[in-house]
């Protein structure tokens, strides 16, 4: 089984729905965080958290929001979808300051 | 603030090719740098991780070295196959809170 899972893996929505991505982690890991990635921009930061009752915002944290309701899991939503929040969404997690970070498999969100 | 950039964006080459991948990074006050990669709409996978006091790591046909005074890390892939074929993406962690940091990726193709 994967260490790093997320939900779902595809999902297409329309303009103003909440959508919630989830991810789960079986590492044991303290640090998740929730990555978009778009061609040509490479991969930018969303939220970040270092323990369950810890939450930081990254570098592009408007118009999304995020919980982490255990050590192992750590939602995203999207409060209004909308059409430039299409993009290939990543959790990842981490041990300690400075350890390996692991990736989840993504999910690939469509908002028409 | 950290900035990494990976050169070349794209490489084409032959099976069999020795290959050097480039990563550089603005401020050279790093914790670690890690290299990964990445298969079309798919996560990232990590392949070698470098600590700061490192100047190299090895895994198999692959080769990372670090040299931090100039802000500079390289992958050395030998002799390349094509199912060697993906994004190559390194990540610098920096800074009070060790968030890693990504450069966009050099996009490799392996042809037969």
């Amino acid at each position: 089984d994967a260490d790093v899972t997320q939900t779902p893996r595809n999902r297409i929505t329309k303009t103003g729905k909440r959508i919630m991505l989830e991810c789960s982690q079986t590492k044991g890991h303290d640090r998740m965080y929730w990555y978009r990635q778009d061609p040509g921009l490479g991969l930018r930061l969303i939220y970040y958290s270092f323990d369950v009752k810890d939450i930081n915002k990254g570098e592009i944290s408007d118009g999304y929001s995020v919980s982490r309701q255990a050590q192992a899991k750590f939602s995203l939503s999207l409060e209004s979808a909308i059409p430039n929040q299409t993009a290939l969404y990543f959790c990842a997690t981490s041990g300690d300051k400075g350890w390996e970070q692991y990736f989840g498999p993504g999910t690939r969100l469509t908002v028409t | 603030k950290q900035e990494v950039t990976q050169i070349p964006a794209a490489l084409s080459v032959p099976e069999g090719e020795n290959l050097v991948l480039n990563c550089s990074f603005t401020d050279s006050a790093i914790y670690n740098l890690q290299w990964f990669r990445q298969d079309p709409g798919k996560g990232l996978t990590s392949l070698l991780l470098i600590q700061s006091s490192q100047r190299e790591q090895t895994s198999g046909r692959l080769n990372a070295s670090l040299d931090k005074s100039s802000g500079r890390s390289t992958l050395y892939i030998a002799a390349s196959q094509p199912g060697d074929s993906a994004t190559y993406l390194c990540a610098v962690s920096s800074g009070g809170s060790y968030i890693p940091t990504f450069g966009r990726g050099t996009s490799l193709i392996v042809h037969p």
